[in-house]
């Protein structure tokens, strides 16, 4: 879906740089998520927010942060970027209300050499 | 915590032939359960979806099957076509997030 929208697309970066990738979405939903895709462990769970004032750790968060900047903004940090990082993230938004489905951005390829 | 085993991991298959993709869960409170199809370089789309008090949901060649007893579900495309190849996920809704499987890649020779 265009409505959810990834920057940068793709990075390149040294260890030990700081990195934030952006998430911006104008489907008006509640929910934020940010994953991790490598290949054959399909897609991990960083960090996910309810709402603003709602941040809550996934099953891999360590060496990551976030912050919502607003219900339609939710950003991922690499404080100091390690070569173990390097992966495919995507964002994903969903309704609050029950069990909706969750709607990827295009994702970011990031290189940590 | 939630823990999603999909299997299997690759699936080879004919053109015209159908294909299922088998997953499992383990937390009883798990009540979505989504599917996602996944194209080279692409995003995850979601491609068809259950909830935990319906048994079966079709969609023209796809259909989803969930046992709660078991705690399992499935994923069946009949008919498939080349475009069908791609990597598949399953998930599993429950506490406020997903849980995803390690994912299937489906390849249709024509």
């Amino acid at each position: 879906d265009a409505d959810v929208t990834q920057t940068p697309r793709n990075r390149i970066t040294k260890t030990g740089k700081r990195i934030m990738l952006e998430c911006s979405q104008t489907k008006g939903h509640d929910r934020m998520y940010w994953y991790r895709q490598d290949p054959g462990l399909g897609l991990r769970l960083i960090y996910y927010s309810f709402d603003v004032k709602d941040i809550n750790k996934g099953e891999i968060s360590d060496g990551y942060s976030v912050s919502r900047q607003a219900q339609a903004k939710f950003s991922l940090s690499l404080e100091s970027a390690i070569p173990n990082q390097t992966a495919l993230y995507f964002c994903a938004t969903s309704d609050g209300t029950y069990s909706q489905p969750q709607h990827f951005g295009d994702g970011t390829r990031l290189s940590i050499l | 915590g939630e823990n999603v085993e999909q299997h299997p991991s690759t699936l080879s298959v004919q053109e015209g032939d159908s294909a299922v993709i088998k997953c499992t869960y383990s937390d009883s409170a798990s009540n979505y359960f989504p599917w996602y199809k996944q194209e080279l370089g692409k995003r995850p789309q979601l491609i068809i979806d259950i909830r935990s008090n319906v048994g079966e949901k079709k969609d023209q060649r796809i259909a989803v099957t969930l046992n709660k007893t078991a705690k399992h579900f499935s994923l069946h495309i009949t008919e498939t076509q080349p475009e069908d190849s791609a990597v598949y996920f399953c998930a599993a809704h429950g506490r406020g997030k997903l849980t995803f499987g390690q994912g299937t890649i489906l390849t249709v020779h024509p």
